[in-house]
């Protein structure tokens, strides 16, 4: 199975403040055929099913402010929120599509400082 | 706007069958353009991909349940089904339905949108 690893576990970032969360494979997840990243990232609130953000590791699903941005290749991506808001505050995952079966990170908890 | 929606009991003894579905509107889970998941969380914890099913190429499974789980599709075209068996306590969990769109082969892809989800609790 492809491991993904989440870092850090959490973080907690001013009002307006950059957060960057980390995601790396255990394999790489970049298909060589079209040079596509087969990864994914989620939101998920307190009570709620998690939210698409990103998929194909850059590209921001429909309705997705562009404060969310995703980044990396091969086995390191990169999840950045570049002005943190407090609708912000959730957990995010990433999640690999590139073998089955497919899998997630543990998670990373972003909170306000 | 496609919707999922679990449904299911809330509560299962330990070493019986768990049986969820997952009611979709907006799409048909029987077109060949996606396919359809179900995915669990422990409370607290973090995600678990089940399995996944199509149409067209059937279903295909997480090992690590081994061969506990069948997802198939149900009488209606609007829904599709998990069922679980063999159950134990690690088996209590959230479980979300979802669509996946699909970027290869055998189902791999991302997942929207979700089911809110459905907390089914094994104990006797």
């Amino acid at each position: 199975d492809i491991v993904m690893t989440q870092s850090p576990d959490s973080l907690a970032v001013s009002l307006g403040e950059r957060a960057t969360i980390n995601c790396k494979s255990s394999q790489t997840v970049l298909y060589s055929s079209n040079n596509m990243n087969y990864l994914a990232w989620y939101q998920q609130k307190p009570g709620q099913p998690p939210k698409l953000l990103i998929y194909l590791a850059s590209t921001r699903a429909p309705g997705v402010p562009d404060r969310f941005s995703g980044s990396g290749s091969g086995t390191d991506f990169t999840l950045t929120i570049s002005s943190l808001q407090a609708e912000d505050v959730a957990l995010y995952y990433c999640q690999q599509f590139y073998y089955t079966p497919l899998t997630f990170g543990g998670g990373t908890k972003v909170e306000i400082k | 706007q496609v919707q999922l929606q679990e449904s299911g009991p809330g509560l299962v003894k330990p070493s019986e069958t768990l049986s969820l579905t997952c009611t979709v509107s907006g799409d048909s889970v029987s077109s060949d353009t996606h396919y359809w998941t179900w995915i669990r969380q422990p409370p607290g914890k973090g995600l678990e991909w089940i399995g996944s099913l199509s149409y067209s190429e059937g279903a295909n499974y997480n090992p690590s349940l081994k061969s506990r789980a069948t997802i198939s599709l149900a009488r209606s075209e609007s829904q599709f089904s998990l069922q679980l068996n063999s159950l134990t306590a690690a088996d209590t969990a959230f479980y979300y339905c979802a669509r996946v769109l699909i970027s290869g082969n055998g189902g791999r892809g991302w997942f929207d949108p979700w089911g809110q989800g459905t907390l089914v609790t094994v104990s006797s």
